[in-house]
């Protein structure tokens, strides 16, 4: 597509559920980033991929925090057991091979837990 | 942890006039970009400076770069009302990995 695009825009959920949040990286580039951000706030990284291989996860909070890209494109990010404290702005990312010209971000995806 | 910090945290400065945010960073880089954010909607990418490059340009904005003092500065000049949002340095520090993000600064500019 011409932008990344992330789903749903908004996301309320009760507390110990599952959430899915969706990445569309732009078609093409190779590496997809997951960030999360609080307000007024730099984003923090999460986790990032190259192709379908997941090369970083430091930046996962705990295990109840998973990330994929089985095809190498579209990619996932599943917060299993919600807690309030996971109530945040995540971000998707995605850049070409050499990543000369930055990040391209999606608008993201506000994520509300109650 | 944020490898950035940006200096100010908060600007404010008049239409017309010139600004300039300091970044300092802990590590070394493979490369520095510096990205705005309206108003808590996407960010977006600004410019790009490489380990070996000292100075950049693009349109209104100059970035610098000095290694020696791990430390870079976005210079927005001739500032407009439009240029009002938050700034985020980010290092790279290893090609094609991961950016780190700083905490910001935001700038006013008033008309």
């Amino acid at each position: 597509g011409a932008g990344v695009s992330q789903s749903p825009r908004y996301k309320v959920t009760k507390r110990g559920q599952d959430v899915a949040l969706r990445c569309d990286p732009i078609s093409g580039h190779v590496s997809l980033y997951w960030y999360r951000q609080a307000l007024g706030q730099g984003p923090e990284f999460l986790t990032y991929f190259n192709y379908e291989a997941q090369q970083d996860k430091s930046g996962l909070p705990n295990d109840r925090f998973s990330a994929e890209r089985p095809e190498g494109s579209i990619s996932t990010l599943t917060i299993q057991r919600t807690e309030q404290r996971d109530s945040a702005m995540y971000r998707c990312a995605s850049s070409s091979a050499s990543g000369g010209d930055g990040y391209t971000f999606g608008s993201g995806t506000r994520l509300t837990v109650v | 942890s944020q490898q950035g910090e940006e200096d100010p945290q908060a600007l404010s400065i008049q239409e017309g006039e010139n600004a300039t945010m300091n970044c300092s960073y802990k590590t070394s880089i493979n490369n520095l970009q510096w990205y705005r954010q309206n108003s808590g909607r996407g960010l977006v990418h600004l410019i790009l400076i490489r380990s070996n490059e000292r100075e950049k340009h693009s349109g209104r904005l100059r970035v610098t770069l000095d290694t020696s003092k791990k430390s870079s500065s976005l210079l927005i000049t001739a500032s407009r009302a439009a240029d009002t949002a938050s700034y985020f340095c980010a290092t790279d520090l290893a090609k094609g990995g991961k950016l780190i993000f700083g905490q910001g600064t935001e700038l006013s500019v008033k008309p």
